[in-house]
C-alpha cells in the first residue's frame, strides 16, 4: 500500500534552517510528483511547491521563492524540503502529498521559537 | 495568481444535506478536488475531477461544477462528517491553490 512517512518534529531558532524528509513506499517513486503543503496552527492549507522525483525539477510558490529548496534521493525514494531563514510565522505542520494529492504524509510539526 | 473562495462555515443537523461551495475563475477551465480534514489529522481526498469519488469514500459525498463554482454535497450528513473541507485547483504554469477552508458543523 502507498505510504508517505515523514521525519519527526523539529524545534528551531529564528534564522535557522529546517530539512524535512518524506519517504515513499508502495508505488514507483519516480512516477508521481510530490507536493509540499503546510498548515499553521488554526489556519488553512498552504501550498509550498512541487518536485518531480524523476528529473528533480521543481516549482515553488512565489511566497517561498529563495527560501525553500526541494530535493530528492531516488536511491531511498525520499524527498526533502528545506526551509531557510526561519521566523516564528513558519511554525506549522508540514505535509508531503503525492502528485494527485491522493496520499499524504502524517505531517511534521516545525516550531520556530527563540 | 488566482484565488478560491469558500464560506467559512456551514452548519446542518444530522441527516440533512450539507453543501459547500468553492468559487474561482480557474474553475471554469480546471478541475477541482475536495479534501476533508479532521483535527490533528492529515487531509483526505474525498472528490477529484470535480465529481469523482476515490475508493473508500462514502457515496453520500458528491461533487458538481457549474461555471466558476464547484460544490461539495454531503447527502444525509453524519456527525462523523464534521470537519474542515478544502477545495483545491491548479492551472497550467500556475501554482496550486487551496480554498480558505469551510468548517462543517453537524449537530
Amino acid at each position: 500500500q502507498v505510504q508517505l512517512v515523514q521525519s519527526g518534529a523539529e524545534v528551531k531558532k529564528p534564522g535557522a534552517s529546517v530539512k524535512v524528509s518524506c519517504k515513499a513506499s508502495g508505488y514507483t517513486f519516480t512516477s508521481y510528483y510530490m507536493h509540499w503543503v503546510r498548515q499553521a496552527p488554526g489556519q488553512g492549507l498552504e501550498w509550498m511547491g512541487i518536485i518531480n522525483p524523476s528529473g528533480g525539477s521543481t516549482s515553488y510558490a512565489q511566497k517561498f521563492q529563495g527560501r525553500v529548496t526541494m530535493t530528492r534521493d531516488t536511491s531511498t525514494s525520499t524527498v526533502y524540503m528545506e526551509l531557510s531563514s526561519l521566523r516564528s510565522e513558519d511554525t506549522a505542520v508540514y505535509y508531503c502529498a503525492r502528485g494527485a494529492v491522493d496520499y499524504w504524509g502524517q505531517g511534521t510539526l516545525v516550531t520556530v521559537s527563540s | 495568481s488566482y484565488e478560491l473562495t469558500q464560506p467559512s462555515s456551514v452548519s446542518v443537523s444530522p441527516g440533512q444535506t450539507a453543501r459547500i461551495t468553492c468559487s474561482g475563475d480557474v474553475l471554469a477551465k480546471k478541475y477541482a478536488r475536495w479534501f476533508q480534514q479532521k483535527p490533528g489529522q492529515a487531509p483526505v481526498l474525498v472528490i477529484y475531477k470535480d465529481s469523482e469519488r476515490p475508493s473508500g469514500i462514502p457515496e453520500r459525498f458528491s461533487g458538481s461544477s457549474s461555471g466558476t463554482t464547484v460544490t461539495l454535497t454531503i447527502s444525509g450528513a453524519q456527525v462523523e462528517d464534521e470537519a474542515d473541507y478544502y477545495c483545491y485547483s491548479a492551472a497550467d504554469n500556475n501554482p496550486v491553490v487551496f480554498g480558505g477552508g469551510t468548517k462543517l458543523t453537524v449537530l
